[in-house]
């Protein structure tokens, strides 16, 4: 089955602790994003990735940071920078280019909660 | 920069009668449209999409949306809503630039209940 994953479903995080976020997709898709949700706050993006080992910065990128060394997959660490990290973190890809291919497709989310 | 505001937290609709959420943008150019849907503890699924042509789009489960540019709106709209349509409803519009997508930005979202 094509589509994206995201792991783990729950992560807890300690205080100073860096941890990082999974978001591997088998679609062959180009472009790569990941966006932060808070209650009541819609989605915010925080990285973006339009091909391998290249990235942008997005609305809140201050406190995270990403890599993407295969086209597949594209992880994002939450540093201890990030003073508030609580929330549900969304990865999404979608194909390279205008048209009718630009649309994103989401994963399951993973839950991202503070000790 | 682009935003959207979705004017409706919550919205509650009896099952079997028709709804329309709103949705409003504002982009510097042609806009990409898109509104999704999420259950609770979920990812986002597509309902529908416009990037060009018919201002009238289809998408799935029985919804459509009309593109307004005169009125900078994309409301989302089903003739008779089923419980299985509760759920947190979110339009977005995307931006562009060197022929690949920046990201979407998102409305907060309308969360929709369902009287029985």
């Amino acid at each position: 089955d094509g589509g994206i994953t995201q792991s783990p479903k729950y992560l807890f995080r300690k205080e100073g602790q860096n941890v990082t976020l999974s978001c591997e997709q088998n679609l062959n898709h180009d472009a790569m994003y990941w966006y932060r949700q808070d209650p009541g706050q819609g989605l915010r993006l925080i990285y973006y990735s339009q091909i391998v080992n290249d990235f942008q910065k997005g609305d809140i990128a201050e406190g995270y940071s990403v890599s993407r060394e295969k086209k597949e997959s594209f992880p994002l660490t939450v540093t201890s920078a990030q003073k508030n990290p609580t929330a549900f973190y969304l990865c999404a890809s979608s194909i390279f280019g205008q048209g009718n291919s630009e649309t994103q497709y989401f994963g399951p989310g993973t839950r991202l909660l503070v000790l | 920069a682009q935003s959207v505001t979705q004017p409706d937290i919550h919205i509650t609709v009896s099952e079997g009668a028709s709804l329309e959420l709103r949705c409003n943008y504002s982009y510097g150019a042609t806009p990409y449209l898109f509104w999704y849907v999420q259950s609770p503890g979920q990812g986002l699924q597509l309902l529908l999409k416009y990037f060009s042509g018919d201002t009238l789009v289809q998408g799935i489960k029985g919804f459509e949306a009309e593109f307004k540019r005169s009125q900078s709106s994309f409301n989302l709209r089903k003739p008779s809503v089923h419980w299985s349509d509760a759920a947190e409803y979110f339009c977005a519009v995307g931006a562009y630039s060197g022929g690949g997508a920046d990201g979407l930005t998102f409305g907060k979202g309308t969360h929709l209940i369902i009287q029985p």
